[in-house]
């Protein structure tokens, strides 16, 4: 039972800002939206999380719609060294997490 | 700081063998997560620590599987009687509380049962 939905793939510019798109209508209350990426053998990287408001770090940023059904990730100016797999989950404290299949982001030069 | 460590790199066995599959998450971590990721997959939970005990073993697939961390630090994870589809890679993550959601993960264990 999928609790997000994201694009399988998708290309992006080096340079140019990545948004990748993340839908979670059964979000509840207390939980929140995480992002991890897994660069090709490696294991997951945490990148940012958010509950209601935008988050930003050095890595990204997240817009989170004001329903909190659906949210973005955005790489400013994407490297090609952000080729890599960006799950988006749901989480509301420890629960067991649910990765999915994400999106995988191919920046090209 | 040294991050969370897992050991052998990669592990190929023969089916029926036992195999043990160790991690070293950050020092302090008290929450301590297993996961296995097929190919083209996202990874797949299978077990949940918080210090020694395991909180939520749920995610294990069937009793040939069993997890371990003693001192509340190291854990093992133990395959008995591998199968051919228990080939995957295996991650391990750690947190720094029950209640912190970043999981801070290792390179993994690529097993490979033939």
């Amino acid at each position: 039972d999928a609790k997000t939905t994201q694009p399988p793939s998708m290309d992006c510019a080096e340079g140019r800002a990545a948004n990748l798109p993340c839908n979670h209508s059964t979000i509840s209350g207390n939980e929140y939206v995480y992002w991890y990426r897994q660069i090709h053998s490696q294991g997951p990287q945490y990148i940012i999380h958010g509950l209601k408001n935008n988050e930003t770090n050095e890595m990204a940023s997240l817009i989170i719609t004001e329903d909190r059904k659906s949210s973005t990730l955005i790489l400013p100016h994407a490297t090609l060294r952000d080729t890599a797999v960006y799950y988006c989950i749901v989480n509301g404290g420890y629960q067991k997490v649910t990765f999915g299949t994400g999106t995988k982001l191919q920046v090209i030069p | 700081g040294a991050g969370v460590s897992q050991t052998p790199s990669n592990k190929v066995t023969e089916k029926g063998k036992y195999v043990e599959l160790r991690c070293d998450p950050i020092s302090g971590h008290t929450a301590l997560y297993w996961y296995r990721q097929s190919l083209g997959q996202g990874p797949e939970f299978l077990i949940y620590f918080q210090g020694t005990g395991a909180a939520d073993d749920s995610g294990l697939p069937n009793d040939r599987f069993f997890a371990v961390r003693p001192e509340g630090s190291v854990s093992t994870l133990k395959i008995q009687r591998t199968e051919r589809g228990d080939s995957a890679v295996y991650l391990c993550a750690s947190s720094p509380t029950r209640n912190s959601e970043t999981q801070y993960f290792g390179p993994g264990t690529r097993l490979l049962v033939l």
